[in-house]
């Protein structure tokens, strides 16, 4: 079961501006998490915000959750070529395996 | 270096010859789960595991096996591979319930042919 859906699926900025990808899930959650994937590699965690959590900041990373409206978005301000990836929302429920089930991710390109 | 290790990274194979991808993590993590990523259809869960010899199927199980007889490894068995499990297949683990993210393993491409 897919339970969280990234959007827009691609994304493509300019160095120097904010991107911001969206996450919705459809059952209540324990946690969220965004990870980001480089082309082919692994998933590598970015941040992780509990249910009880509105936002959370790391560096140039800003998370939101709004669990009324079963959505999250992730913020990246002043965007670098570096950041071209794509990136992930994965959720993990109460009741069943709080294994993450993951979205299908949003393509960001930063053109430099 | 925490890490999560698989083998082999790259793999081509035929039809029905069985084949394990092994997955390891030094990290002394609770929970393993292996994926598989296909374009448009995002990562989906095969199998986890919650514990030693505490297995569990995903979304797209069949066709797999796997075991967990140590903590430390969580191997991946595919008996009769087929071509539609061509993938790129990714292990992971954590320490559990929200005690942070999953560490992904750098991922093992299979062809089937």
């Amino acid at each position: 079961s897919q339970q969280g859906e990234e959007d827009p699926q691609a994304l493509s900025i300019q160095e120097g501006e904010n991107a911001t990808m969206n996450c919705s899930y459809k059952t209540s959650i324990n946690n969220l998490q965004w990870y980001r994937q480089n082309s082919g590699r692994g998933l590598v965690h970015l941040i992780l915000i509990r249910s009880n959590e509105r936002e959370k900041h790391s560096g140039r990373l800003r998370v939101t959750l709004d669990t009324s409206k079963k959505s999250s978005s992730l913020l990246i301000t002043a965007s670098r070529a570096a950041d071209t990836a794509s990136y992930f929302c994965a959720t993990s429920s109460p009741g069943g395996s709080y294994i993450p089930t993951f979205g299908r991710g949003t393509s960001l390109i930063v053109h430099p | 270096e925490a890490q999560v290790t698989q083998n082999p990274r790259y793999l081509i194979t035929v039809t029905g010859k069985k084949l394990t991808v092994t997955c390891s993590q030094n990290m002394n993590h609770e929970y393993m789960s292996w994926y598989r990523q296909d374009p448009g259809l995002g990562l989906r869960q095969i199998y986890y595991s919650m514990n030693v010899e505490v297995t569990d199927k995903g979304d797209v199980p069949e066709g797999y096996k796997v075991s967990r007889k140590e903590k430390r490894n969580f191997p991946l068995i595919l008996e009769s591979p087929s071509p539609n499990q061509t993938s790129l297949y990714f292990c992971a683990s954590s320490a559990g319930q929200g005690l942070g993210g999953y560490t992904f393993g750098s991922g093992t491409r299979l062809t089937v042919v």
